[in-house]
């Protein structure tokens, strides 16, 4: 079946590191992606991993695939009242993107 | 700013309403989706349209009616909506569309806030 698991809600202190995590069920999806969604905005793309990848870093961004547990995370270093958003983890599949429901940053002063 | 652009942004309509929602993408891709988002679901993908052909029809009630004049531009005409259909309306293009073309990173708008009274 198509689907992909990520908690709702991560609270983080301004300045250390988030890790949101996401796991999703099709072994054969090529891309893995996340999205960043702010208040009252449509969904911006972060960055994405192709599935023969483990590791991408891009600035403050790191995702790391296992692609073994299907595992999927975010980690952003240096956390800023800026991340606060919802941050939806996808997975290809064909034609489709299957996201999942979305983990709530909240950044904690 | 992503390339995709949506009009209006918000919306307030009464049930017995006809309006319409406008999409436009000034990436030169060649696919283009609506989605809904609401509180109490994940994203729910609604109608794919590939080089100007709908691809996909997501068990959609007909009250939403989509249009693809050309590649750049889609359109969610609504009549009779019901107060369920408050939600976050999200258009979305591609670079390639088709199936079995493997991914395409989709490119989101900023969306259309439908509230139906």
């Amino acid at each position: 079946g198509e689907d992909v698991e990520q908690s709702l809600f991560l609270s983080v202190r301004e300045g250390d590191s988030s890790v949101i995590n996401c796991t999703y069920t099709d072994s054969s999806s090529t891309y893995l992606y996340w999205y960043k969604q702010e208040p009252g905005a449509g969904l911006q793309l972060l960055t994405y991993i192709f599935s023969n990848m483990d590791m991408k870093q891009d600035q403050r961004l790191t995702v790391l695939l296992n692609k073994k547990d299907k595992h999927l995370s975010l980690r952003i270093a240096d956390t800023q009242t800026g991340d606060s958003a919802i941050y939806f983890c996808a997975e290809s599949l064909d034609d489709k993107i299957i996201f999942g429901k979305g983990t709530r940053l909240h950044i904690l002063p | 700013e992503t390339g995709v652009t949506q009009t209006p942004r918000h919306l307030v309509m009464g049930m017995t309403n006809k309006k319409s929602l406008k999409c436009e993408q000034h990436l030169g891709h060649n696919a283009m989706y609506w989605y809904k988002q609401s509180a109490k679901k994940p994203l729910e993908l609604m109608f794919v349209y590939n080089f100007k052909e709908q691809t996909e029809n997501n068990s959609v009630p007909s009250r939403f009616s989509p249009e693809c004049p050309n590649s750049s531009h889609l359109f969610l005409h609504l009549h009779t909506l019901q107060p369920e259909d408050s939600a976050l309306y999200l258009c979305a293009s591609s670079p390639y569309g088709g199936r079995g073309r493997g991914t395409d990173t989709q490119y989101f708008g900023p969306g259309t806030r439908l509230t139906v009274l």
